[in-house]
């Protein structure tokens, strides 16, 4: 089926420094793009999310880009702090599929202090 | 407060038992969904449902099976038939059509 993977599995950086976590995506009917953090033994929260019509869209210290032309997304987290280490999934949902979301399959996030 | 909640946290089977794990919310969400995490992996779908008395197999739903009597329950039953069953079970709510699905702190089944 359609998948949603990422680039790379994990990520260490300084604290302080941005952080940019990448995903692609194969499903060109996708509706949105979300982006959840997982600690360690805990269920996923929402960040953010972007409709597929759009480009960009910024929360607080978090910007995802979304680049249709090459199925990317990516997420980027400024000035990274030591509670941002976690894992970082991005999913897509789309009508089609009932707005369940498929899930890729992670980027660990280390803040180092 | 609001939110989903999942029993138990913890729970220990003997292979060829079924075991049913619970899921509740009141955050009054028509969709309910429930996923299935391996080590080290994404979550994966099983089952989900948009409405009461209704349900839909997700991409892994052999071995499972669900039921949706009432609105904030959800209940998910992981049968003998189900292979490899042990796994971190993490159930979700949302409004329907909604993105930003709520998800319960999960329950890691473990058959010995």
């Amino acid at each position: 089926g359609e998948s949603v993977g990422l680039h790379l599995p994990t990520l260490s950086v300084q604290e302080g420094d941005n952080s940019i976590i990448n995903c692609a995506y194969s499903n060109s009917a996708s509706d949105y793009f979300i982006w959840y953090k997982q600690e360690s033994g805990k269920g996923p929260q929402f960040i953010i999310d972007i409709r597929s019509n759009m480009d960009k869209r910024q929360g607080q210290r978090v910007t995802v880009l979304l680049n249709k032309t090459v199925k990317h997304l990516s997420l980027q987290i400024a000035a990274t702090q030591p509670g941002d280490s976690a894992v970082y999934f991005c999913a897509e949902n789309s009508q089609n599929s009932g707005y369940a979301l498929n899930f890729g399959k992670g980027t660990s996030l280390l803040v180092t202090p | 407060d609001g939110g989903i909640t999942q029993s138990p946290k913890y729970l220990f089977r003997k292979e060829g038992q079924n075991v049913t794990l619970s899921c509740e919310q009141n955050l009054n969400h028509d969709a309910m969904y429930w996923y299935r995490q391996d080590p080290g992996q994404g979550l994966r779908l099983i089952y989900y449902s948009q409405i009461v008395n209704d349900f839909q197999k997700g991409d892994i739903a052999e071995g499972y099976s669900v039921s949706r009597e009432k609105k904030e329950s959800f209940p998910l039953t992981v049968t003998s038939a189900q292979k490899n069953p042990t796994a971190f079970y993490l159930c979700a709510s949302s409004p329907v059509g909604g993105n930003e699905q709520f998800f319960g702190p999960g329950t890691r089944l473990t058959v010995l």
